[in-house]
């Protein structure tokens, strides 16, 4: 039952240093998400991908890019890490659309807490 | 544009009370309307969601959630709070045919014994 699983669950991040925070499902979904978090602002997304190949920006893309090479894995890289990029990050899945029969429900993984300083 | 609101960013409630967070909405269309819990330094759960269908739909933990078209509301409800219940909740809204779901800005539930 792992679900959307994240790594790392925390780190902090100097300044100008780049790193990688990693999302794998086993639900074979086709969507999946990056969401950020802040303090009263709900949750963002910043990246999504309607399948293995296929990506595209959601509302605050800027300073981080995706890759989806399998159906299971996506990466979110931060290059070039700014304060303003400290926050929670969740990836998600989902199966949506026609061919797809589990409902719409979007599940989440447990978070990547990320601190630049 | 899809957007939800959660007027509240509080509710504080006594263990054994009925307990209610409030959720409006604007999309276009018929809403697909979810709600999430969570719990610190955790990730979103699912408690239940909207689809079609029944206006009043159960989930997890004794949680319901009943969908009004004409108020666009979609308030979860619980008729007796427990102390465990305390947590942030989302409410969130997805457009047919959209790929993502919109938040709102969440409200911390605090239940005292």
């Amino acid at each position: 039952n792992a679900g959307v699983t994240q790594t790392p669950k925390f780190r902090i991040l100097k300044i100008g240093q780049s790193m990688t925070l990693q999302c794998t499902q086993d639900m074979n979904h086709n969507y999946m998400y990056w969401y950020r978090q802040d303090p009263g602002m709900g949750l963002k997304l910043i990246y999504y991908s309607v399948g293995a190949g296929i990506t595209d920006k959601g509302e605050v893309p800027n300073g981080y890019n995706v890759s989806r090479s399998t159906t299971e894995d996506f990466p979110l890289r931060l290059e070039l890490a700014a304060p303003s990029q400290t926050s929670v990050y969740f990836c998600a899945s989902a199966s949506i659309g026609a061919a797809h029969r589990s409902g719409n429900t979007i599940y989440f993984g447990e978070g990547s807490w990320l601190t630049v300083v | 544009a899809q957007s939800v609101a959660q007027p509240e960013d509080q509710v504080n409630v006594a263990e054994g009370n009925p307990l209610t967070v409030k959720c409006t909405y604007s999309v276009s269309g018929n809403p697909y309307l979810f709600w999430y819990v969570q719990y610190p330094n955790r990730g979103l759960q699912f408690l239940l969601k909207y689809i079609t269908g029944d206006n009043l739909v159960k989930g997890s933990y004794g949680f319901e959630a009943e969908f009004n078209k004409s108020q666009t509301s979609f308030h979860l409800k619980k008729p007796s709070a427990l102390v465990s219940d305390s947590a942030l909740y989302f409410c969130a809204v997805r457009a047919p045919g959209d790929y993502k779901l919109s938040f709102g800005a969440g409200t911390t539930v605090t239940v005292r014994a």
